[in-house]
């Protein structure tokens, strides 16, 4: 079965970090651009991160920049998410979304099931 | 920055009756807009990509059409499985979702 999982989520004190990981099976990971997508309690879907298939290419939404970085091994076929400095904002569900094509800019059509991040002191 | 606003944010239906949200772009978007269906505690499920084409398995009951900044889903005959959250998203920009369109019972 083709299936994204991810991991990683937790409870962490504004100004701390966590790395979320999205663990691909039953596709060929390097083909694709992957994204994390995040959903605040009971709010609406907000895109965070892309990255290319070849992981030359990465983009973020405004909020995160200078705080999150998007990596991914393609050897392990594994999506990661580096989270710096946390807000209490960025508390929500992560979820991690493959793009249609290699070179992204296309819709999300595989998703996991996500991981919840928590931050509060 | 695209902004994509969704009308209804709620929208109260009975089974078997034809349903449809409209999302609207800040500017032209051509035809880079899917749908998605999420219901509570799982993940969102592509129902249309490139404004109009059905993914693969959706039932034919869905559609969706428009271009430019103005689009609709319509749901031809309401069934007791869409009951649910709907959501736009444009891809000619980066990513937007919509706020979401809250379809429930009546």
């Amino acid at each position: 079965d083709v299936q994204l999982l991810e991991s990683g989520g937790g409870v962490v004190q504004p100004g701390g970090s966590l790395r979320l990981s999205c663990a691909a099976s039953g596709l060929t990971f390097d083909t694709y651009a992957m994204n994390w997508v995040r959903q605040a309690p009971g709010k609406g879907l907000e895109w965070v991160s892309a990255i290319s298939g070849s992981g030359d290419a990465t983009y973020y939404v405004d909020s995160v920049k200078g705080r999150f970085t998007i990596s991914r091994d393609n050897s392990k076929n594994t999506l990661y998410l580096q989270m710096n400095s946390l807000r209490a904002e960025d508390t929500a569900l992560y979820y991690c979304a493959k793009d249609l094509s290699s070179g992204g800019g296309r819709y999300f059509d595989l998703w996991g099931r996500g991981t919840l991040v928590s931050v509060s002191s | 920055d695209i902004q994509m606003t969704q009308s209804p944010s709620t929208l109260s239906a009975s089974v078997g009756d034809r349903v449809t949200i409209t999302c609207r772009a800040s500017q032209s978007i051509t035809s880079w807009l899917a749908w998605y269906q999420q219901k509570p505690g799982k993940a969102p499920k592509p129902l249309i990509y490139d404004a109009s084409r059905l993914e693969t398995g959706v039932p034919s009951r869905f559609s969706g059409s428009g271009f430019g900044t103005e689009f609709t889903l319509t749901i031809s005959s309401l069934q007791p499985d869409d009951f649910a959250t709907y959501y736009c998203q444009q891809y000619n920009t980066y990513w937007t979702f919509g706020q979401g369109t809250k379809v429930e019972i009546k």
